[in-house]
């Protein structure tokens, strides 16, 4: 079982705006910044988000990210087709000593 | 760019053991953490281990403590993952990924570029 919990699936259609959830503990987003990984079908993960709410080069603006206590958001405005995937969030467990994922959310464009 | 290659996946019975290679070009290796992150086929991620820059310090996923370790040769820019008495369970893709600290000046937990994966298949 995923230590930090995301929603199975999210959907939205073109142009609304979708948010995804993440929830922790104390020992991981409580103490830890959150990163987001996105998922193309058939890819390799791909970095999109890091220290809560910063965007890697190249990420549009439309993602964001948000952290409080021991939960975690990435919201996307003017969703588009090309955003549908999978979601992951992540973050350092001080108390497995290693990197704790979601078990992931799939986003579908409707 | 960061270009990541993984290589040694293929099929496996259980009980033996494979070594899996990432060959890594495009950046200052040698000053990076490096991890390896799985994924089973229609499953989420799963992350497997980490090693600091220079070598020095490790951890794994609780999963698969005391079976896969990772290692590295900085002189060859390559990370590798040993993994023995392997399991149906260890069926996946493995990618190997770059962290964007060293794992000193940071916590190792912002994998920033990946590799394309290798499937492991574990069957008799």
């Amino acid at each position: 079982q995923p230590v930090l919990t995301q929603p199975p699936s999210a959907s939205g259609t073109p142009g609304q705006r979708v948010t995804i959830s993440c929830s922790g503990s104390s020992s991981n987003i409580g103490s830890n910044v959150v990163n987001w990984y996105q998922q193309l079908p058939g890819t390799a993960p791909k970095y999109l988000m890091y220290s809560n709410n910063q965007r890697p080069s190249g990420v549009p603006d439309r993602f964001s990210g948000s952290k409080s206590g021991t939960s975690a958001s990435l919201a996307i405005s003017g969703l588009q087709s090309e955003d549908e995937a999978d979601y992951y969030c992540a973050a350092w467990d001080d108390s497995l000593n290693g990197v704790v994922f979601g078990g992931g959310t799939k986003l579908t464009v409707l | 760019q960061v270009h990541l290659v993984e290589s040694g996946g293929g099929v496996v019975p259980p009980g033996r053991s494979l070594r899996l290679s990432c060959a890594a070009s495009g950046f200052a290796f040698s000053t990076h953490g490096m991890h390896w992150v799985r994924q089973a086929p229609g499953k989420g991620l799963e992350w497997v281990a980490v090693i600091w820059y220079d070598g020095s310090k490790t951890y794994n996923g609780n999963s698969v403590k005391g079976r896969l370790t990772i290692s590295r040769d900085n002189s060859k820019n390559t990370v590798f993952l040993q993994m023995n008495s392997l399991r149906a369970e260890d069926t996946t893709v493995y990618y190997c990924a770059k962290d964007r600290w060293d794992c000193v000046t940071n916590t190792c937990q912002f994998l920033d570029s990946w590799g394309q994966g290798t499937l492991v298949t574990v069957s008799s």
